[in-house]
């Protein structure tokens, strides 16, 4: 099974800041990754798919890298929206999810 | 506009069994590849089943011979057959529209969930 494992788990910040979160699997994924950004009480809204693909609507601070074991994701600047808990999840051979990284108000 | 609603969930003792099911007016569920996944209380997400577009079936271990996914076409409705509960399966319940560029799944579209308590 493919273990996925992001970093850091919490991570506080502030409005117009650069924020990565760092999603990093247990074997080569090649770019089957997706990035889901996930609010208090409600269900999971899909950002980027195949590592760097931006979903249609997502704002463009919204941007993911890598391949193989190593990704991330960024926001460029952050906005009070963002704030929130993101997952990363891999499709190369099953389905994971990472355990997610909650950016709070600094 | 993909609109995927759940129901079937409650209150379950350890051991018995309950129904999902998802439905979406727009025939989502008939067409596309389709997932249930799970976040226990104040835990993270879990990938549960899937079905492809050629009714293949995948499980994660921790439901596998208890759980079983479905559809039926002619009322456009995903569901999840969950037998043998456990208290580790309390948990929201969502399904989610499966997209395939090349690989299965990223998953698009998701319901509001459904929650499933697994108590006694």
């Amino acid at each position: 099974d493919i273990q996925m494992t992001q970093s850091p788990s919490t991570l506080s910040a502030s409005v117009g800041d650069r924020v990565t979160i760092t999603c990093r699997a247990s074997q080569s994924i090649v770019t089957w990754l997706a990035w889901y950004q996930q609010k208090s009480g409600k269900a999971p809204k899909l950002l980027i798919y195949e590592a760097s693909s931006l979903e249609s609507g997502v704002p463009s601070r919204f941007s993911g890298s890598g391949s193989g074991t190593e990704f991330t994701l960024t926001i460029s600047s952050l906005q009070p929206d963002d704030f929130a808990t993101y997952y990363c999840q891999q499709y190369n051979s099953f389905w994971t999810f990472g355990q997610g990284t909650k950016v709070e108000i600094k | 506009e993909v609109q995927l609603v759940e129901s079937g969930g409650g209150l379950i003792q350890p051991g018995g069994s309950l129904r999902l099911s998802c439905v979406d007016s727009g025939f989502t569920v008939r067409n596309n590849y389709m997932s249930w996944v799970r976040q226990a209380p104040g835990k993270g997400l879990e990938w549960v089943s899937l079905i492809k577009t050629d009714d293949g079936t995948y499980y994660a271990d921790s439901v596998k011979g208890r759980f079983t996914i479905s559809r039926d076409n002619s009322k456009n409705t995903l569901y999840l057959q969950m037998n043998s509960l456990r208290v580790e399966d309390t948990a929201v319940y969502y399904c989610a529209r499966g997209l395939s560029g090349g690989r299965c799944c990223h998953f698009d579209s998701w319901g509001q969930g459904t929650v499933v308590t697994v108590s006694s």
